[in-house]
């Protein structure tokens, strides 16, 4: 069965650094999004990306916060100068084309900030 | 997209039926009724959808009330496995929100021996 694929499962960065999470959605999947969750609390939309550009973005993904596709095939998401409460759980997700579809998750990347 | 109100949690014995409730009185009528659960800290896994029509799948079924303000999510035989958060998420169908779903804080299904 397909799978969205993240990469790290797990990164630990230090205050004020640069980190990009990697993902890989199903190959033949036209929509992608990122979300966070910050540990006991809700799963949190972050952005939704179609067709190289942003579709929608939340208040979360501030300017420090990028996406981008730049083979056709990963979808990363760059912190640019990551902060402690950066530190969260951040899941991949994609859609195929068709608005009666579900999204298909990654398992997750554990970014750590100290 | 409408707001859901699910109970905090529930308890099942393994290999009983275990039905969870949903409530979206203000759904409207392009919304369609999403259900998600989330392993521990995994990735939030689809369970299955409907519009209107009650929905049968290898995982569920999904039951929505005519008038479609509400929902029942069941998991015929549940077992160990299957303890989790459950998500019931109303979804806009086109649009800029194409897609995006909005988490509310769940069901902790808890399944017991």
């Amino acid at each position: 069965e397909p799978e969205v694929t993240q990469t790290p499962s797990h990164q630990v960065t230090q205050m004020g650094q640069e980190v990009i999470l990697r993902c890989v959605p199903i190959s033949n999947h036209l929509y992608f999004y990122w979300y966070r969750q910050i540990l006991g609390q809700k799963v949190e939309f972050l952005v939704s990306f179609y067709n190289n550009e942003i579709s929608e973005k939340s208040e979360i993904f501030d300017d420090q916060f990028s996406v981008e596709r730049p083979d056709g095939s990963n979808f990363t998401l760059k912190i640019r100068s990551t902060k402690l409460e950066d530190s969260a759980m951040y899941f991949c997700a994609s859609t195929p084309r068709g608005s009666n579809t579900e999204a298909f998750f990654g398992q997750g990347t554990r970014l750590t900030v100290v | 997209d409408a707001k859901t109100t699910q109970p905090p949690s529930m308890d099942c014995a393994e290999g009983r039926a275990a039905n969870l409730p949903c409530n979206h009185s203000t759904i409207s009528g392009n919304e369609y009724v999403y259900w998600y659960r989330q392993i521990h800290s995994q990735g939030p896994q689809y369970i299955i959808h409907g519009l209107k029509n009650n929905e049968t799948n290898e995982m569920a079924s999904l039951i929505i009330t005519e008038d479609r303000k509400s929902s029942t999510l069941i998991l015929p035989h549940a077992t160990l496995r299957d303890t989790a958060v459950y998500y019931c998420i109303v979804r806009a169908r086109g649009g800029t929100s194409y897609g995006k779903l909005t988490f509310g804080q769940g069901t902790i299904l808890t399944v017991h021996p």
